[in-house]
């Protein structure tokens, strides 16, 4: 069966300091994968999506960066950490060969900016 | 350009009441529907989906969704709920040929015993 991790589960950071959050798919070969910030009466916000190593498509304008180094690995980063970065970063991940396919979500991070 | 509205944001019922959330969605062709829901410290998960065929779905714990195309909802049902219930729900859809979800805002839920 298929599993997706996250880590760390919380993460309290200074403004100004780099951030990387990872998240890993196992069980499945190729998949999308997505990055997700969810705000409280805001619903979900899609930051970054993938459809392969490599293959970064934005979202929004923003402070963060994405990467896929492996084909279940992706990587939310940023280099100078903002206050509004604070919030709830969730992971999730769909079946590659289709692009209507269900969504898988990760446990979440949540990163507190002070 | 997709999107997903969902007009009730906070709901609390007593145990035994019946219960529906709306979702409304805008897009100009076919689509692809999905309820998740995100139950206190648990991951987000799947509820129910609406791909095609039988426009009544039904989903995990007695929840079940109504496709009606000629008002774009997609209204989330549930005869007689539970205090498990408590939860946050949220509306999705994806546009057939597109990678990219929309959700709605979610409707946080609370059942009082």
């Amino acid at each position: 069966s298929q599993t997706i991790h996250q880590w760390p589960a919380t993460l309290v950071q200074p403004v100004g300091s780099p951030l990387s959050l990872e998240c890993t798919v196992e069980g499945t070969s190729n998949p999308n994968l997505y990055w997700y910030r969810q705000a409280a009466g805001r619903g979900l916000q899609l930051l970054f999506y993938s459809v392969g190593i490599g293959q970064i498509s934005s979202e929004v304008p923003q402070n963060l960066s994405a990467s896929r180094p492996q084909d279940r690995q992706f990587i939310l980063s940023s280099k100078k950490l903002l206050l509004s970065d604070s919030g709830f970063y969730l992971c999730a991940w769909s079946k590659g060969d289709s692009r209507q396919e269900t969504q898988y979500f990760g446990p979440g991070t949540r990163l507190l900016v002070l | 350009a997709q999107s997903v509205s969902q007009h009730n944001h906070h709901v609390i019922l007593s145990e035994a009441a019946s219960l529906e959330l709306g979702c409304n969605y805008s897009y100009g062709g076919t689509v692809n529907l999905f309820w998740y829901v995100q139950y206190p410290g648990q991951h987000l998960q799947l509820l129910l989906k609406y791909f095609s065929g039988d426009p009544l779905v039904k989903g995990i714990k007695g929840f079940e969704a109504e496709f009606i195309k000629s008002k774009f909802s997609f209204n989330l049902r549930k005869p007689s709920v539970q205090w498990s219930d408590t939860a946050e729900y949220f509306c999705a859809l994806s546009g057939q040929g597109s990678y990219i979800p929309t959700f709605g805002r979610g409707t946080s839920l609370i059942v009082h015993p």
